[in-house]
């Protein structure tokens, strides 16, 4: 399975900021996700990030918000814009494999705090 | 829309108790179906995975999952439990016979086994 790392791994940021996760695979995937993981609940899909196209978001979340960057098939990035203490969350990348092999991978996580 | 349920929200077992955690999804197509473990602290991993064939399906740890497709339903067993196995468990459903595209995640069961 691939492999993905994701940094950071934590964060406490101001109000108002804005903070960048980038995660990078050890090979490369076909399509890489973005999900959120408020405390105590399940993983809510943010966005789908295509590779030479524009990400496609899930309904609740938008571009303005959470522009997502994915340069090539190894690489991608969710900034989390002009944050509020309501996106205090955990945020996982995610990708796809290459059709056959195990299931998807996850990072890590990074788990941000915004006061 | 596709939804994934799980039935059990938290549950409590003492070691060498039998396991059965529900999942239900609702997609009338074809589906890829996976159990991930997240213990407390790390990242998710995959537990066990269904794609096609035999309906009966065995993970690591000991964990299987059976696949009922006249229920829907995709549920999580273990014959007998161990203090280790303390975790959430997710469930998630990826519509299509490919082995891409987005995961749709269940609530997540918090499972808490005394030793």
């Amino acid at each position: 399975s691939a492999v993905i790392s994701q940094k950071p791994s934590r964060d406490i940021c101001q109000r108002g900021t804005s903070l960048t996760i980038q995660c990078q695979v050890d090979s490369q995937v076909t399509m890489m996700f973005w999900y959120r993981q408020q405390p105590g609940q399940s993983l809510t899909l943010i966005a789908t990030a295509n590779q030479g196209s524009e990400a496609t978001y899930e309904s609740g979340f938008v571009i303005d918000k959470f522009p997502i960057s994915r340069p090539n098939l190894t690489f991608s990035t969710l900034t989390v814009s002009n944050m509020s203490p309501e996106d205090s969350s955990i945020y996982l990348c995610s990708a796809a494999p290459p059709a056959g092999l195990n299931g998807y991978t996850f990072g890590s996580g990074t788990r941000l705090t915004v006061v | 829309a596709q939804s994934v349920s799980q039935h059990n929200h938290h549950v409590i077992l003492s070691e060498a108790a039998s396991l059965e955690l529900g999942c239900n999804y609702s997609y009338g197509g074809t589906v890829n179906l996976f159990w991930y473990v997240q213990y407390p602290g790390q990242h998710l991993q995959l537990l066990l995975k269904y794609f096609s064939g035999d309906p009966l399906v065995k993970g690591i740890k000991g964990f299987e999952a059976e696949f009922i497709k006249s229920k829907f339903s995709f549920n999580l067993r273990k014959p007998s439990v161990q203090w280790s196995d303390t975790a959430e468990y997710f469930c998630a459903v990826n519509a299509g016979s490919s082995n891409t595209g987005k995961l749709i995640f269940g609530q997540g069961t918090t499972l808490q086994v005394k030793p």
